[in-house]
């Protein structure tokens, strides 16, 4: 079965850090982009991080830039965000998902997420 | 880069179709054709439902159809029923420095 499993959430402080995991299973990982989605209480998906098949391209949302930091590893088939300097407004469950259909041009491809995580819960809070 | 503009709910009686709309600009939904949906149901992941527009992934009732034009992409579902009661996301492509951007979400109430 093609699923991610996204664990690593919980509470923690403001200024504080957490790392969460993203285990991938039944494709075949290195091939695929991988994002980070997260979604405040009550609130609608954001998009925060995305990293390319072998983890030498990634971006960031504006309001994590330079404070997040998405990483994979293709022999354990996880993803990664490593999250430090949390704010009370980066509470939110955080999905991981592949882009795996969708088309391409010449040049560039333009995925839509096929598969997501059941997401894993942060909580800034003091 | 600012999230796209959905209704914030839209509502139906059992069999009856609705439309839900998603605008952007042209350096998102206008500019490339990678307008997807997702469905998401309380408490749940979101589920791709549409992408590239107009394609429905595998396993996905074909009573669910994308379409688009200009700056606006539309979801229509068709033959409403209960299970469709769940929010509803629509994403894009962007030309900004955030690559994707997701609309406001919708809330889709049958009746």
């Amino acid at each position: 079965e093609v699923q991610l499993v996204e664990s690593g959430g919980g509470l923690v402080q403001p200024g504080g850090s957490l790392r969460l995991s993203c285990a991938a299973s039944g494709f075949t990982f290195s091939n695929y982009w991988v994002h980070w989605v997260r979604q405040a209480p009550g609130k609608g998906l954001v998009w925060v991080s995305r990293v390319n098949g072998d983890g030498s391209s990634t971006s960031y949302a504006d309001s994590v830039k330079g404070r997040f930091t998405i990483s994979r590893d293709n022999a354990k088939n996880t993803l990664y965000l490593q999250m430090s300097s949390l704010r009370a407004e980066d509470t939110a469950v955080y999905y991981c998902a592949r882009a795996g259909v969708g088309y391409c041009t010449s040049t560039s491809c333009y995925p839509a997420f096929d598969i997501w995580g059941q997401g894993t819960m942060v909580t800034v809070s003091s | 880069q600012s999230a796209l503009t959905q209704p914030a709910s839209v509502s139906g009686s059992p069999g009856q179709s609705i439309t839900i709309s998603c605008t952007g600009t042209s350096s998102d939904v206008g500019g490339y054709n990678s307008v997807s949906w997702y469905q998401q149901h309380p408490g749940k992941a979101p589920k791709l439902m549409i992408y590239d527009v107009s394609n429905r992934p595998s396993g996905v009732s074909n009573r669910f159809a994308g379409s688009k034009s200009g700056n606006t992409a539309s979801l229509t579902i068709s033959g409403l029923q209960a299970e469709d009661e769940a929010d509803y996301y629509c994403s894009s492509y962007t030309s900004s420095s955030t690559p994707y951007v997701f609309g406001t979400g919708t809330k889709v109430t049958v009746l």
